[in-house]
């Protein structure tokens, strides 16, 4: 059984379009992530979810929204895509949320935005 | 701020060899350290972490890695490289914040190819 799923896997969009990536966990995690890796493979959180709760919100456009409707799942919501958006964004989930909870991450969700 | 550094961008060695990889970070404090692996088009899967005590870390896939407080390093070995380990390798750091989630920075990750 896959632990971290996301969907869809491959997401081609053109600009100014509205898109949302899932995200599912089946481990029982209280904590969920939202990571973005661009074209250089460099990666960086973007919001984390503790039961439902928003935690951590980095430095993201507005555009983006995430929403947790219960704690095994964790939505990206995309609006106004704009071609910067487009990389691979990673779903993640722990335990807790403290450092030492190990992060188990989904597949991806490769975004091209035309 | 934390930050983490992966000096080589991509390496390449032969089966069976040994492997180093090269992993800096920048922490004000006792830092939390981890690898990760990301094989292609796949999620990062966690390699091992250090938090205390030892600092030679054993990991998952016969990996390791030491932690050099006076170089600021945490290097990931393997003695005998297998085809199947060519993947991208990310080091990260933790930050824990009190009350609230911790955050983890990652290097930019260093590229293994391994040849036969």
């Amino acid at each position: 059984d896959t632990a971290v799923s996301q969907t869809p896997k491959y997401l081609v969009t053109q600009m100014g379009n509205d898109k949302s990536i899932k995200c599912e966990q089946n481990l029982g995690h209280d904590t969920m992530y939202w990571y973005k890796q661009d074209s250089k493979k460099f990666l960086k959180i973007m919001f984390s979810y503790n039961n439902k709760e928003l935690i951590i919100n980095e430095t993201v456009p507005n555009r983006f929204s995430p929403k947790s409707p219960d704690k095994a799942h964790l939505n990206l919501h995309i609006n106004s895509l704009e071609l910067g958006d487009s990389a691979v964004y990673f779903c993640a989930s722990s335990q807790g949320g403290l450092v030492i909870d190990t992060q188990y991450f989904g597949p991806g969700t490769r975004l091209t935005v035309l | 701020a934390q930050s983490v550094t992966q000096p080589d961008i991509h390496i390449t060695v032969s089966e069976g060899a040994s492997l180093e990889l090269r992993c800096n970070y920048s922490y004000g404090a006792t830092p939390y350290l981890f690898w990760y692996v990301q094989s292609p088009g796949q999620g990062l899967q966690l390699l091992l972490k250090y938090f205390s005590g030892d600092t030679l870390v054993q990991g998952i896939k016969g990996f390791e890695a030491e932690f050099k407080r006076s170089q600021s390093s945490f290097n990931l070995r393997k003695p005998s490289v297998h085809w199947s380990d060519a993947a991208e390798y990310f080091c990260a750091v933790g930050l824990h914040n009190t009350g609230t989630a911790s955050k983890l920075t990652f290097g930019t990750g260093t590229r293994l190819q391994v040849t036969l």
